[in-house]
């Protein structure tokens, strides 16, 4: 059974840069989309963005031109990177994977990642 | 981008009851239509893909239908277990994929 894992810090400094690791066990990452999900009591559950070990990547509008995404197949791990965070991006992050069959669907997911932005 | 609205936004219920959720999505998104339950302090779980799809290992109390807008999801029997918060997910447009803000089942 696949199993993902979410580190980083869970303190990032308005303006700087969140980043993320996801670790993957259980299954090769060779295969599915890997996802980046948050939640905050505001707005919910949010879809970040997912990127492939082809190379692909998607990014919700709303983040785009803050946002990257990479597949490290040789460690079995993704990452998430955000830049220029603000308050706003203070949430719990998931990583997520999801498997691409009659629809697309989030059908294993990492613990979270609670990271607060502030000074 | 899709919106997906969930009504109620809470629900109350007794062990036993039949109990319904309804996703109304802003556009017609066939049945690209997931649902999810998440407890307090975990990761939300798959219970249906594809409007009516059961995933491996959800119980059986759990169904889901409609296509189009107007989905729901029905719980036959609720169970102790069962009290949670969930959400609807719609897989149909990609960047982004959007959730129902959520619907919280208590006792």
């Amino acid at each position: 059974q696949v199993q993902l894992q979410e580190s980083g810090p869970g303190l990032v400094k308005p303006s700087e840069t969140l980043s993320l690791t996801c670790g993957v066990s259980g299954d090769s990452i060779n295969n599915y989309y890997w996802t980046w999900i948050r939640q905050t009591a505001g707005k919910g559950l949010e879809w970040i963005g997912r990127s492939h070990s082809s190379g692909t990547t998607d990014y919700n509008p709303s983040l785009r031109s803050r946002v990257a995404m990479s597949v490290d197949t040789s460690k079995n791990q993704f990452s998430l990177r955000l830049n220029f965070v603000t308050a706003a991006d203070t949430a719990i992050y998931f990583c997520v994977r999801a498997s691409v069959a009659t629809v697309t669907i989030f059908d294993s997911w990492g613990q979270g990642i609670q990271v607060t932005v502030s000074s | 981008d899709i919106q997906m609205t969930q009504s109620p936004s809470s629900l109350s219920a007794s062990v036993g009851d039949r109990v319904s959720i309804t996703c109304r999505a802003s556009r017609n998104i066939r049945n690209y239509l997931n649902w999810y339950q998440q407890k307090p302090g975990k990761a939300p779980q798959v219970l249906i893909y594809a409007a009516s799809n059961l995933h491996s290992g959800v119980p059986s109390r759990f169904s889901g239908s409609g296509s189009g807008t107007d989905f729901t999801l029905t719980i036959t029997s609720v169970q102790t277990e069962d009290f949670a918060t969930y959400y609807c997910q719609q897989s149909y447009q990609a960047h982004p994929y959007t959730f129902g803000q959520g619907t919280k089942l208590e006792i």
